[in-house]
């Protein structure tokens, strides 16, 4: 059974970078996974930051994208974050989820990617 | 972009109540024709991560309990909780991929409360 585990600063200074780390256990970050990175400001809704293939290939939020790297280190089993210049806008929960794509047999096609397993979460808190 | 709007913001209820929460694309979803593949529902219990529920519109997630359903297509979708148990009475995101570019939106949330 895949579990997550989010690691990071809990606070950080505006301007400076927030960086997180998620480690993969129960199963390989090598799998035929996409693994994300999800944030939730207090009391508000769900943001997707980005995503990450075992081969190095990401996707971003376009809203995010010039802030945010997303890298993975195959031999530690962990994916990566790293978001700079940041505000108080950027204080959040931050979740590593797996992505999964599920394949629609009937449609022969694929029916979407969606985010079976996420990390308990860390609390950031950008503040000076 | 698509943008997914949940409705209500809030929906009170008592337990054993039928609960409908209303998840709509600000155009169809996946573009271009009707297509309900790429929805998805999580639930959050206070203080924990999100859940996954449904997928593909429909789909139960492994460990669902069968009182939870999703339908709709297109720009509507809907997730049905048939009985409600205490324990449901949390909020609930819905959620959609698009890939061009790729991207997954959340909508808002729906909060259900005890009436």
């Amino acid at each position: 059974q895949v579990q997550l585990q989010e690691s990071g600063p809990r606070l950080v200074k505006p301007s400076g970078t927030l960086s997180l780390t998620c480690v993969v256990s129960g199963g390989s970050i090598s799998s035929k996974n996409w693994w994300s990175w999800v944030r939730q400001p207090p009391g508000k809704g769900l943001e997707w930051i980005g995503e990450i293939y075992h081969s190095g290939s990401t996707n971003y939020n376009p809203s995010l994208k010039s802030r945010v790297t997303i890298s993975v280190d195959r031999s530690k089993n962990q994916f990566s974050l790293k978001m700079n210049s940041v505000t108080a806008a950027d204080t959040a929960d931050y979740y590593c989820t797996r992505v999964i794509t599920y394949y629609d047999i009937s449609a022969a096609d694929i029916g979407g990617y969606y985010m079976d397993v996420w990390g308990k979460g860390t609390t950031v808190t950008v503040s000076s | 972009e698509i943008m997914l709007t949940q409705s209500p913001g809030t929906l009170s209820l008592s337990p054993g109540e039928r609960a409908t929460l209303s998840c709509r694309a600000s155009q169809t979803v996946h573009g271009q024709t009707i297509n309900s593949y790429y929805l998805a529902w999580y639930q959050q219990r206070p203080g924990q991560a999100p859940r996954l529920l449904i997928y593909g519109t429909s789909i139960r997630a492994t460990g669902v309990p069968d009182r939870f359903s999703g339908s709709g297509s297109g720009a509507d979708f809907t997730l049905t909780i048939s009985r409600l148990e205490p324990e449901d009475f949390v909020v609930y995101f819905c959620q959609q991929y698009d890939n061009s570019p790729p991207i997954y939106t959340f909508g808002q949330g729906t909060k259900l409360e005890i009436k």
